[in-house]
């Protein structure tokens, strides 16, 4: 079985400061995604990442995607109230279901 | 709006009782997925389709539970005899047969 562990679980930081997710496999996934999830609704994707090694940027939001593709961070940068919420990853297997994290809640207080 | 939408948004039901959930994909997605979320975990992945073909099922879709997506357009899931267990936000999501899924805003059940 599959399982992806993320830390912490919970992060409460002011405005203006820099937070870091970890998400870490127990195996090789062919690649990482990360969601951000609201209360009342459904996770919205951020990004997708697949090969081992690799940064994207989107905005003040940076991932990356370990060398052996089992551990993935997601670093925001002067983080903002609108940042507040759960952050979850979740790997990609056969037929693309989604194993997801437990997930990391972050409140942003201003 | 073209985006998943699930019906009912939330659902209170008694012990024992029959509930049914249906969710709408993003036109022409050919694949599509449940999820159930309890509170303060992530998403565990239930059942998916690729057009009317129900493809894999999990372990944690029991025989109380049923999925079907009888025109490979809209999806339901049936629980039958709900169980205080069963209580989570039932979540589905579409795929355009690529990485990304496109979630709904869930069905909350509440099992009294």
């Amino acid at each position: 079985t599959q399982l992806l562990e993320q830390s912490p679980q919970f992060l409460s930081i002011q405005e203006g400061e820099n937070l870091t997710v970890y998400c870490n496999s127990s195996s090789v996934f062919s690649s990482l995604q990360w969601y951000r999830q609201e209360p009342g609704e459904g996770p919205v994707l951020l990004v997708t990442v697949v090969t081992g090694g690799e940064v994207k940027k989107l905005k003040r939001l940076t991932f990356q995607f370990g060398d052996a593709r089992k551990d993935s961070s997601l670093h925001i940068t002067a983080a903002q109230p609108g940042d507040t919420g759960l952050y979850l990853c979740a790997g990609v297997g056969a037929g693309n279901k989604l194993t997801f994290g437990g997930g990391t809640r972050v409140l942003v207080k201003p | 709006d073209t985006g998943v939408s699930q019906n009912p948004r939330h659902k209170i039901t008694k012990r024992g009782q029959n509930v049914t959930f249906r969710c709408d994909p993003i036109s022409e997605h050919n694949r599509l997925y449940w999820y159930r979320q309890t509170l303060g975990q992530g998403p565990e992945f239930l059942t998916y389709f690729q057009n009317e073909a129900q493809l894999e099922k999990s372990r944690l879709l029991s025989d109380r539970f049923s999925a079907e997506r009888p025109k490979g357009s809209f999806s339901t899931l049936e629980i039958q005899r709900t169980e205080q267990g069963d209580s989570a936000m039932y979540l589905c999501a579409s795929s355009p047969n690529r990485y990304e899924q496109y979630f709904g805003p869930g069905t909350r059940l509440t099992v009294t």
